[in-house]
């Protein structure tokens, strides 16, 4: 079964940093694209960032650019989102996401991991 | 950055009727790069629709997409009680993938 599971949300103060993990089984890892995408609560869907398959190509969206670093690791099937000099606007259940084909750069989402809360509170 | 802009923001129905959700593009949407979502409390975005118009797999053939450039839909013909959820919309074309902000179709 291909599962995505997101660990490493939690209460953090602005200003301050933390590290999301997404575990990936079921399928070979090291040959897909992935992404974060997050959601405030009770509102809609962003996009965050993506990562292809060997690293190379690496995008964010604007609100989060300079400020979190995506990354891989293909041997351990993990993918990591690092979040520095977070902001109370970057509270959000954060998504691990798979891109469907193989190989390829740019895809449609599936599967989802089930999320993590990040909270940015003092 | 392509903007995505869905309408209506919320579809009150009841189950049996049709219905039909909008997204509509900033700019042109890369070879129908578009997939569309079904997200029910609680859960995770569940993919419908990719490339505009191909169903994912295991998605009842009540769902379906259409459209092409910068507007696209997503129609429900006949909607059963498991329907009732918030729907987004996505362009997966561009380096920056954007969704739009969702459209709930609720039980009238």
């Amino acid at each position: 079964e291909v599962q995505l599971v997101e660990s490493g949300g939690g209460l953090v103060k602005p200003g301050g940093s933390l590290r999301l993990s997404c575990a990936a089984s079921g399928f070979t890892f090291s040959s897909y694209s992935m992404n974060w995408v997050r959601q405030v609560p009770g509102k809609g869907l962003e996009w965050v960032s993506s990562i292809s398959s060997s690293s190379s190509y690496i995008y964010y969206a604007d609100s989060v650019k300079g400020r979190f670093t995506i990354s891989r690791d293909n041997a351990k099937n993990s993918l990591y989102l690092q979040m520095n000099s977070l902001r109370a606007e970057d509270t959000a259940v954060y998504y691990c996401a798979r891109v469907v084909v193989p190989a390829a750069d740019v895809g449609w989402f599936d599967p989802w991991g089930q999320g993590t809360l990040v909270t940015v509170s003092s | 950055e392509i903007v995505l802009t869905q309408s209506p923001g919320t579809l009150s129905l009841s189950p049996g009727e049709r219905a039909t959700l909008s997204c509509r593009a900033s700019q042109s949407v890369t070879s129908s790069y578009l997939a569309w979502y079904q997200q029910k409390p609680g859960q995770a975005p569940r993919l419908l629709i990719y490339g505009a118009s191909s169903r994912a797999t295991g998605i009842p053939d009540r769902f379906s997409g259409s459209g092409s450039g910068t507007d696209f839909t997503l129609t429900i013909s006949r909607l059963e009680p498991e329907d009732f959820a918030v729907y987004y919309c996505q362009q997966y074309g561009s380096s920056l993938r954007t969704f739009g902000q969702g459209t709930k179709v609720e039980i009238k």
